[in-house]
């Protein structure tokens, strides 16, 4: 069945560093969701990108959608302590099911 | 306008009882999705509900079952449980299911002792 993989596991920071995550489908996807989950909380809905190559902006956050669309990332400028947390990607194949990756858990040192 | 509400919040259960979690969605969404969450296996997608109907299923045994009532509300089942079903349970409400953006509850904390 679908898979999607999502790297690295852990990363930690120090305030103001970049942080990059990645997530690999193993089939294409129709849309994939990218999730924060603060420490003790609950995935919140960050985005979803539907279309090949796309590329959207939320403040300091950059979320790209491979071309072949079995790909995607999550990239933060000058991470914050705020940013804390673990993010997940979710991509939707050919089944109308959401399959999460494990998700990446990010530390901000001060 | 309220958020997903899982009820309840935590609970301890003995091996081989069974337990039920609920699920309220936001009102006008038609879909609830299940997850279970464990440090090892992330998210993983138990079932969806919409208008009443069992939409998708995960790779989970038979002793965990879900129902949705006509007002959207969701009910989780779990027989027979086992020390490794201990896990957080979170339910999703969205408009339409998986095109859609999914808003979470704060889940139901599962401890099977």
């Amino acid at each position: 069945g679908q898979q999607v993989m999502q790297i690295p596991q852990y990363q930690h920071v120090q305030e103001g560093e970049d942080f990059t995550t990645y997530c690999n489908s193993s089939t294409t996807l129709s849309n994939i969701q990218w999730y924060k989950q603060r420490p003790g909380g609950h995935p919140v809905f960050l985005i979803q990108l539907v279309k090949s190559g796309e590329v959207k902006k939320q403040k300091r956050l950059t979320f790209q959608f491979g071309e072949a669309k079995k790909n995607s990332s999550l990239h933060i400028t000058a991470t914050q302590t705020t940013d804390v947390g673990t993010y997940f990607c979710a991509g939707q194949g050919g089944s109308e099911k959401l399959v999460f990756g494990k998700g990446t858990k990010l530390t901000v040192n001060p | 306008k309220a958020g997903v509400t899982q009820t309840p919040r935590y609970l301890i259960k003995t091996r081989g009882q069974q337990v039920t979690l609920s699920c309220s969605p936001i009102s006008g969404h038609r879909s609830v999705s299940w997850y279970q969450q464990t440090p090892g296996q992330g998210l993983q997608f138990l079932f969806e509900y919409f208008s009443e109907t069992q939409r998708n299923k995960g790779n989970f045994p038979g002793r965990f079952s879900g129902r949705q009532f006509s007002n959207s509300r969701s009910e989780m089942n779990v027989s027979t449980l086992e020390l490794g079903d201990s896990a957080l349970y979170l339910c999703a409400s969205s408009l339409a299911g998986v095109r859609t953006e999914a808003f979470f509850g704060q889940g139901t904390r599962l401890t099977v002792v």
